[in-house]
């Protein structure tokens, strides 16, 4: 069965240092990926999507994702965090024969000033 | 183009009490879904429907039904409200299953 684990729930980053949060996905075929943001009180919009094109994903907002076969991980990050980036993340996956999305557990994003 | 369309935003039941919340898109879309949200959980499929006239089971199910007669409207019903389906819903819609899905603003239910 495909299935993505977020790795931590919570993740406090300062103002201006790296994000990266953790997506690992167990698929036994090509898997289609996806990155979604969600801002308090509202619903969830697409950062950005694997579809096997290219290895290296490039979202809105300045993030991006690396696909790594070797290693079924497809984490997010951003050079830069800015407090606007506080919100909650969640990877999922396309199960591929079941027409069902599956999504992790999402991970809290803090941004300090 | 609205988007998809959830309404109530928030609505307080009584055990036991029916009910039917309602998603609509107008983009056309196949593919329409139906979420929970609870704290550490994060979404989990309750039903979804791949066109007009077929729907399936997601991963949690039980207590609530749906239907697809139109493209553009899949509503859930609570058959009879439980405390436990206190929740966040979210309805979803997309071009095909494994492309992006287009999320409702969300229905807070709280079932005392």
């Amino acid at each position: 069965a495909q299935s993505v684990t977020q790795l931590g729930s919570h993740v406090s980053v300062s103002e201006g240092a790296l994000v990266l949060l953790r997506c690992n996905y167990s698929s036994s075929v090509p898997p289609y990926l996806f990155w979604y943001v969600q801002y308090p009180n509202q619903g969830l919009q697409l950062l950005l999507k694997y579809t096997s094109a290219a290895t290296l994903v490039k979202g809105i907002n300045g993030f991006e994702a690396e696909f790594k076969k070797s290693e079924t991980s497809f984490h997010l990050t951003k050079p830069s965090a800015h407090m606007s980036d506080a919100a909650e993340y969640f990877c999922a996956v396309w199960a591929s024969g079941t027409y069902k999305y599956i999504f992790g557990t999402g991970t809290r994003l803090k941004v300090l000033a | 183009n609205a988007g998809v369309t959830q309404t109530p935003k928030f609505q307080v039941l009584k055990t036991g009490q029916s009910m039917t919340l309602q998603c609509a898109q107008d983009m056309n879309h196949e593919y329409m879904s139906w979420y929970r949200q609870d704290p550490g959980m994060g979404l989990r499929l309750i039903h979804y429907s791949v066109g007009a006239g077929i729907t399936d089971q997601g991963e949690v199910p039980n207590g609530y039904n749906v239907s697809r007669s139109t493209t553009e409207d899949f509503p859930l019903r609570l058959l009879s409200a439980a405390p436990s389906q206190t929740s966040v819903y979210f309805c979803a819609s997309g071009r095909g299953g494994q492309e992006t899905q287009y999320f409702g603003p969300g229905t807070r239910l709280l079932v005392l």
